[in-house]
């Protein structure tokens, strides 16, 4: 069966980074790609960015350019979403999801979802 | 970016009642629309696709409508089950949510 399992909470300080992973399985890695998707506490879900499995071509929300970095490891079939420059705001349940391989699409099966805190 | 504005933001609602939600984007998106319901400690699970198509194994009392800017999820009898947040979603360009409907008793 289909399986996105994410890595564990982290509590960094402001300016900080954080780097979370999504191993995949049950599936051909290379014929999807992985949209990253954040909760903030008592808010909606925020689309952040894509990745395809496939060649790693990539695309996020212009308010995370600069700060955001994905990338993909088809070897162990293994997304990894790094967000730099940490501010409090960026507080939130991180999930990575499978999407479509060449744009972003429907987003199917999602991780669990990694708490990161952002806290001085 | 294109951005999603969905209303209301809170409904309340009785099982049996006919339930909508309506989703416009900031700009013409097509048919490209998605619609999730999200609850608590769960992952959101896709309901609708390219506006109106139903996902595999989701209730037939579920249905979605539109194109362009507007869009509707309809309920059209609300079930226990059914009382979640639901998200409209975007893919036309990139992607982006809506801000949420959560459905209360």
């Amino acid at each position: 069966q289909v399986q996105l399992v994410q890595s564990g909470a982290e509590v960094k300080r402001p300016g900080a980074s954080v780097k979370v992973s999504c191993k995949a399985s049950g599936y051909s890695f290379t014929t999807y790609g992985v949209s990253w998707v954040r909760q903030a506490p008592g808010l909606g879900l925020e689309w952040m960015g894509w990745i395809s499995g496939y060649n790693g071509h990539t695309n996020n929300a212009q308010k995370f350019q600069g700060r955001l970095t994905m990338t993909t490891d088809t070897s162990s079939t293994t997304a990894y979403l790094e967000l730099r420059s940490l501010r409090p705001d960026d507080t939130a349940v991180y999930y990575c999801a499978r999407d479509s391989v060449g744009t972003t699409g429907v987003v199917d099966y999602w991780g669990q979802g990694t708490l990161v805190t952002v806290s001085s | 970016d294109i951005q999603m504005t969905q209303s209301p933001s809170t409904l309340s609602a009785s099982v049996g009642d006919r339930v909508t939600i309506t989703c416009r984007a900031s700009q013409s998106i097509g048919d490209w629309l998605a619609w999730y319901q999200h609850k608590p400690g769960k992952a959101p699970r896709p309901l609708i696709y390219k506006a109106s198509s139903l996902e595999s194994g989701v209730p037939s009392r579920f249905s979605g409508t539109g194109s362009g800017t507007e869009f509707t999820l309809t309920i059209s009898s609300l079930q226990p089950d059914d009382f979640a947040t639901y998200y409209c979603q975007q893919y036309n360009y990139y992607s982006t949510f809506g801000q949420g409907t959560t459905v209360e008793v």
